[in-house]
């Protein structure tokens, strides 16, 4: 069965440090790759998404991710994160498979510390 | 954000209560989900509506019953429900279910607690 892996569940981290999350996904074919961001109250908001070509993608709030598919990965990073910035942090994939259910990681707790 | 809305926002009920979960969509979409959150857990997805047609149902016990009467609005009917359905219900929509570039977009979440 495909599976969705994120590393850490929590993260701490002072104001202006940089941060990387690591997801993994275990599924051979072509994959849509998402991150969503959950900040304290609000709901599921798109950070960014990768769909084929430049295997980094930018997204919002200065976000990013690499696609590097011989590892089968697609890492979040941001280079210096702001106090805004704590939230639960989801990585999502879709396979071609099954185009639509996405299947999401466990979920890592970003807490950025002012 | 107010592209897919959700109601109620908070739901306490009991065992032998019945409610219905409320969901909209106001981003033109065709597609519709319905996700189940629970602490500790990864997003689990419940059902999938394409067009008003369910395409997917992800074993889910039958007292979730979905409704999808058109495309912008889709409901999750709940009876006898137990304490460990407690969980956020979370709504979600995309343009074409089974599109290769499609994106999904969530609404607010309802917060269930079964007693």
């Amino acid at each position: 069965a495909q599976s969705v892996s994120q590393h850490n569940h929590h993260v701490i981290l002072s104001e202006a440090a940089s941060l990387e999350l690591g997801c993994n996904y275990s599924y051979g074919g072509t994959v849509n790759l998402f991150w969503y961001v959950q900040y304290p109250g609000q709901h599921l908001q798109l950070l960014l998404k990768y769909f084929s070509g430049d295997p980094l993608v930018k997204g919002i709030k200065g976000f990013e991710a690499e696609f590097i598919k011989s590892k089968f990965s697609f890492n979040l990073r941001k280079p210096s994160v702001q106090w805004s910035d704590t939230a639960e942090y989801f990585c999502a994939v879709v396979t071609t498979d099954s185009w639509g259910k996405l299947q999401f990681g466990a979920g890592t707790q970003v807490v950025v510390t002012p | 954000e107010t592209g897919v809305t959700q109601t109620p926002r908070h739901l306490v009920m009991g065992m032998t209560n019945k409610k219905s979960l409320k969901c909209e969509q106001h981003l033109g979409h065709n597609a519709m989900y319905w996700y189940k959150q629970s602490a500790k857990k990864p997003l689990e997805l419940m059902f999938v509506y394409n067009f008003k047609e369910q395409t997917e149902n992800n074993s889910v016990p039958s007292r979730f019953s979905p409704e999808c009467p058109n495309s912008s609005h889709l409901f999750l009917h709940l009876h006898t429900l137990q304490p460990e359905d407690s969980a956020l219900y979370l709504c979600a929509s995309s343009q074409d279910g089974t599109g290769r570039t499609d994106t999904q977009y969530f609404g607010p979440g309802t917060r269930l607690t079964v007693l």
